[in-house]
């Protein structure tokens, strides 16, 4: 079953606002990563964060981790258009392989130029 | 970053046909490759999980007969969706991992389409 949950499923913004993405998980984690998917592609990850890490920056993207909500956000600042993609949360938990992740639904981000 | 291949990136295939995906770790040993399967509009769901020159470890609903998974070295995994059905279409994508890595790295994904 499905673990992370995204919200919002869809989001539209003009290019140059923050977008914000949020996902909630259930379980304990060792770590949480955010991936993005241009349509039809594969996945490019974007940051990871550890359990015992509460903020991480990449760039624009700033990711936070709220384990005792179980929560994570991840903030795209100055959207550009080629932003535009799905963004997927991902969780990988303690007893597992790193590469076993459990995936969110997804958050459909369309920046409009 | 290492490179996972992944390869056809699209296939179109007759119903009652095999078709062969394979997922290679180009600058590292994969010693545990994991396949996905993504429906349109939808996220990645896990169908296996498999381990450099061990059976691969199905997730529950997948049929281990239907997806058959070889993971004969360390930089090869492949995937083989036999007697296909047009309910086979879908985005596969495969990742690779080794013991040192915290971050898993995926390959770009196949389109199958089942005719």
């Amino acid at each position: 079953s499905q673990q992370g949950e995204e919200d919002p499923q869809a989001l539209s913004i003009q290019e140059g606002e923050n977008a914000t993405m949020n996902c909630s998980y259930k379980t304990s984690i060792n770590n949480l990563q955010w991936y993005r998917q241009n349509s039809g592609r594969g996945l490019v990850h974007l940051i990871l964060i550890r359990s015992n890490e509460r903020e991480k920056h990449s760039g624009r993207l700033r990711v936070t981790l709220d384990t005792s909500k179980k929560s994570s956000s991840l903030l795209i600042t100055a959207s550009r258009a080629a932003d535009t993609a799905s963004y997927f949360c991902a969780t990988a938990d303690y007893g597992g392989s790193q590469g076993n992740l459990i995936f969110g639904k997804g958050t459909k981000l369309s920046v409009k130029p | 970053g290492a490179v996972v291949s992944q390869h056809p990136s699209r296939v179109i295939c007759k119903s009652g046909t095999s078709v062969k995906i394979e997922c290679r770790s180009l600058d590292f040993q994969a010693t545990t490759m994991f396949w996905y399967r993504q429906f349109p509009k939808q996220s990645l769901m896990l169908m296996a999980t498999s381990n450099e020159g061990s059976k691969a470890t199905y997730e529950q609903g997948v049929e281990k007969d239907k997806f058959l998974i070889n993971h004969a070295s360390l930089t090869l995994s492949t995937l083989t969706v036999t007697s296909a059905h047009p309910e086979d279409s879908s985005f596969y994508i495969c990742s690779a991992s080794n013991d040192r890595n915290t971050e898993a790295f995926f390959g770009q994904g196949t389109r199958l389409t089942v005719v």
